[in-house]
Order: C-alpha cells, then sequence, then structure tokens
C-alpha cells in the first residue's frame, strides 16, 4: 500500500525557534493533511492543503503542497512551548476519505 | 462539544476474550473509521464505514470486524483478541471540507 515518510522523526529545539518537518510519498495524493496530537488525545486537524503548489497558513504554522503531489512541508515559526506534541502528514485520495499517515514527528521545545 | 466519543476509555483483557470498543458521533456524517496506534507505525487504518451497514477493510483488518447498524454508532471487535492486538484504537468521523477527520479521544486497549 501506499506508504509516507515523515521527518525528521524527532526534534529538540529552543523556544522560538523555527522548526521545519516534511513528508514524502512515492504515490501522488489529492489533498494532504497535517495534525497535531498531544499526549492521551486524538489528533487534530490544523491544516487541510487541496492544490498542488498550494501554500497555507494557520497562524504560526505554514505548510505546502508540493509541486509533484508527492510530498508536503510544514513550518511552525516562532516556537512555543505548548507546540510540543507528534505532528502528522496524512495523505488522502478516495471519496472514501482514506487516509495514509506518516509515523510523525515529535517536537520538544525547550524554554 | 465533543462531537465523537469513544469507549471505554481504558480496558485490560484477557488473550482469547472477545472485545468490542464503541464510537459514538453527534454529526451526522457518513464516514466513519478505525485506526490503531501504536509506536513506529503511526496512525493505520484497520476498517471504515461509508454509511449504515455499509464496510471496508483498511491495511490491518486481520481479526477484527465492525458493524454500523445506525449512523451515529460505528463498533470495532476483536473476535478473540492476542497480545499483537494492544494498541491504542482511535475512531475518526469525516465531513466533507476540509477532509480533515476529527478523532475521538482513543481507546487504550491491553491484551494480557
Amino acid at each position: 500500500g501506499q506508504q509516507l515518510n515523515q521527518s525528521p522523526q524527532s526534534m529538540f529545539i529552543q523556544e522560538g525557534e523555527d522548526v521545519s518537518m516534511n513528508c514524502t510519498s512515492s504515490s501522488i495524493f489529492n489533498t494532504w493533511l497535517w495534525y497535531k496530537q498531544d499526549p492521551g488525545e486524538g489528533p487534530v486537524l490544523l491544516i487541510a492543503l487541496y492544490k498542488a503548489g498550494e501554500l497555507t497558513s494557520n497562524g504560526r504554522l505554514t505548510a505546502q503542497f508540493g509541486i509533484t503531489r508527492k510530498d508536503s512541508f510544514l513550518n511552525i515559526s516562532a516556537s512555543i512551548p505548548s507546540d510540543v506534541g507528534i505532528y502528522f502528514c496524512a495523505g488522502q485520495n478516495t471519496n472514501a476519505g482514506k487516509s495514509t499517515f506518516g509515523d510523525g514527528t515529535t517536537l520538544t521545545v525547550k524554554p | 462539544d465533543a462531537g465523537i466519543t469513544q469507549s471505554p476509555r481504558h480496558k485490560v483483557t484477557e488473550t482469547g476474550t472477545p472485545v468490542t470498543l464503541r464510537c459514538h458521533q453527534t454529526e451526522n456524517h457518513r464516514y466513519m473509521y478505525w485506526y490503531r496506534q501504536d509506536p513506529g507505525h503511526g496512525l493505520r487504518l484497520i476498517h471504515y464505514s461509508y454509511g449504515v451497514k455499509d464496510t471496508d477493510k483498511g491495511e490491518v483488518s486481520d481479526g477484527y470486524s465492525v458493524s454500523r447498524s445506525k449512523t451515529e454508532d460505528f463498533l470495532l471487535t476483536l473476535e478473540s483478541a492476542t497480545s499483537s492486538q494492544t494498541s491504542v484504537y482511535f475512531c475518526a468521523i469525516r465531513a466533507a471540507l476540509p477532509f480533515g477527520y476529527t478523532f475521538g479521544s482513543g481507546t487504550r486497549l491491553t491484551v494480557v
């Protein structure tokens, strides 16, 4: 089946630093999604991308849908302690809306 | 304003016993999904539903069955639990745009 490679696996940064993570696939997706998961909770949708080349922001978060439709990027600017968590990318293709998830990037922010 | 609830939140069961997890939504969404989350594997799709009594398999469906007799409820059953099914199980629902999921808070299942 389709697989997503998400990197880096983990990041340790200082508060105030910018963060970049990405997701690549061997297959094309029509929709890319980014989620954040806090401990003990389900993932929460951050950003959805629908067109190749699209750049979308949500506060300090910016995500891009790669032109090849096989990758996506998430940037977090000026990180704060509450950014700590696991970030997942997901690709989606079919009308049934099945999503394939990356393995996640665990973000730790040091005050 | 949960919109989606899972029960139980935690369960410990013995190998070989049947287990049913419940997902309940109040959003009237057509699509519902069951995923499992394991360290190093992210979220993997077990089964999904695209309407009442309409279900299909995901990538890790062996050992699991599902039922959806009402729009609001999607049940996941482990017919005979095994230790490899120890995991955190998430239910999700999907609206139209933005196509993303709303996840429940998860069920942590331990099979001993």
